[in-house]
């Protein structure tokens, strides 16, 4: 298993404006992932980070409004740009650590007024 | 490409009756299965996964799921269900290279 922390873990912000969310590991790991859960929705992935390569992105998201670091196995970061209210929603990362064996941050809590 | 039915937004029972919580997917290529739990703001914890062992996959809390290839069904069940079992249930689909894709999530109500 392993110990996934998050910050901060809610945050209200102006449209218009950027914010950047940590992901921390207690173990090295190859893959992270960063996922988006909209309000009563289900989880969808934004974006593949491994360490030392560009994050790759799904469908629907870009690098320009979504930009990720990984600038090593235990941590990554997601920064959420020029935010509208359509992006309040709760943003997770998550890592791989053996047989697709997912574990989940506790999530960050974005609301965008 | 690969995806997942969850049928049921809400799902009702009575503590120490049986929770079944089911969901079906589509995949091209013998898939890996998951069902997390997320408990109110926390983030997923994995209750269960399935990777082409054992077709009865036992996880913890006493949730237990059956993949079943014939019906594309992968249900979570429970014999007798507690107050604590509340929560929002996702099942997940990978079918390699660890990206998973979620079910839109029962919500499961237990009532005394």
């Amino acid at each position: 298993s392993a110990v996934i922390s998050q910050k901060p873990s809610r945050d209200i912000c102006q449209r218009g404006t950027s914010l950047t969310i940590q992901c921390q590991v207690d173990s090295q790991v190859t893959m992270m992932f960063w996922y988006r859960q909209q309000p009563g929705q289900s989880l969808t992935l934004i974006a593949t980070a491994n360490q030392g390569s560009e994050a790759t992105y799904e469908s629907g998201f870009v690098i320009d409004k979504f930009p990720i670091s990984r600038p090593n196995l235990t941590f990554s970061t997601l920064t959420v740009s020029n935010m509208s209210p359509e992006d309040s929603s709760i943003y997770l990362c998550s890592v791989d650590v053996s047989s697709y064996e997912q574990y989940f941050g506790p999530g960050t809590r974005l609301t965008v007024t | 490409a690969q995806s997942v039915t969850q049928l049921g937004s809400h799902v009702s029972v009575s503590e120490g009756a049986l929770v079944l919580l089911r969901c079906n997917y589509s995949s091209s290529v013998p898939p890996y299965l998951f069902w997390y739990v997320q408990y109110p703001n926390q983030g997923l914890q994995l209750l269960l996964k399935y990777t082409s062992a054992a077709t009865l996959v036992k996880g913890i809390n006493g949730f237990e799921a059956e993949f079943k290839k014939s019906e594309t069904s992968f249900h979570l069940t429970k014999p007798s269900a507690h107050m604590s079992d509340a929560a929002e249930y996702f099942c997940a689909v990978s079918e390699g290279f660890q990206k998973l894709v979620f079910g839109t999530g029962t919500r499961l109500l237990v009532s005394p």
